[in-house]
């Protein structure tokens, strides 16, 4: 698997409305998985991890969602508020430890 | 969560010259520590990983020669950026996990100008 550097597709929501940020990764080999944020200027923070073994994982307005056989990730957020606004990268953990990101996606929260 | 800290936040250097950008883990030893490079409205770009005490892995394409990565202790990581130039303008953020596949934990990245 590959970290891309393509430019961020964007999302716009409601405040109050859920979210829902997909991402799709590469290697069927990987078998941990992870939702970052990333605000302006600053370095990734954990949200939500799941690991292969599971298809969804719940934590605080967060749902993380795993469909292995089309390799897709999903990341809902309920009732979106405009803190939530920032870039959410989805990151594949391959065997050996090497974390890959998606393209991530831009969230705007509209107050 | 475990905290990372990295150094320094933003730095500006001349063309030719070099840079060293350090990452700690403060609370916890760090097995390996992660390196990316990040350009404007971009995803996260893996260039190495490191193991404490043993050469860095480095992803294709990234020169191991112009990015001099050194892992010398389970708390510390340094990324050298050799005879920077213009285009090695970038933000750049280390990570570091406790263990094989464990959560990552990320530094605050270092805002890199070359000029």
């Amino acid at each position: 698997g590959e970290s891309v550097g393509l430019h961020l597709p964007t999302l716009s929501v409601q405040e109050g409305d859920n979210s829902i940020i997909n991402c799709a990764y590469s290697n069927s080999a990987s078998d941990y998985f992870i939702w970052y944020k990333q605000e302006s200027g600053k370095g990734p923070q954990f949200i939500i991890d799941i690991r292969s073994n599971m298809d969804k994982r719940q934590g605080q307005r967060v749902t993380v969602l795993l469909n292995k056989t089309v390799k897709h990730l999903s990341l809902q957020i309920a009732a979106t508020q405009p803190g939530d606004s920032a870039v959410y990268f989805c990151a594949e953990i391959e065997a050996g430890n090497q974390f890959y990101f998606g393209t991530g996606t831009s969230l705007t929260v509209i107050p | 969560g475990a905290v990372v800290s990295q150094h320094p936040s933003r730095v500006i250097c001349k063309s030719g010259t070099s840079v060293k950008i350090e990452c700690r883990s403060l609370d916890f030893q760090a097995t390996t520590m992660f390196w990316y490079r990040q350009f404007p409205k971009q995803s996260l770009m893996l260039m190495a990983t490191s193991n404490e005490g043993s050469k860095a892995t480095y992803e294709q394409g990234v020169e191991k020669d112009k990015f001099l990565i050194n892992h010398a202790s389970l708390t510390l990581s340094t990324l050298t950026v050799t005879s920077a130039h213009p285009e090695d303008s970038s933000f750049y953020i280390c990570s570091a996990s406790r263990q094989t596949n464990t959560e990552a934990f990320f530094g605050q990245g270092t805002r890199l100008t070359v000029v």
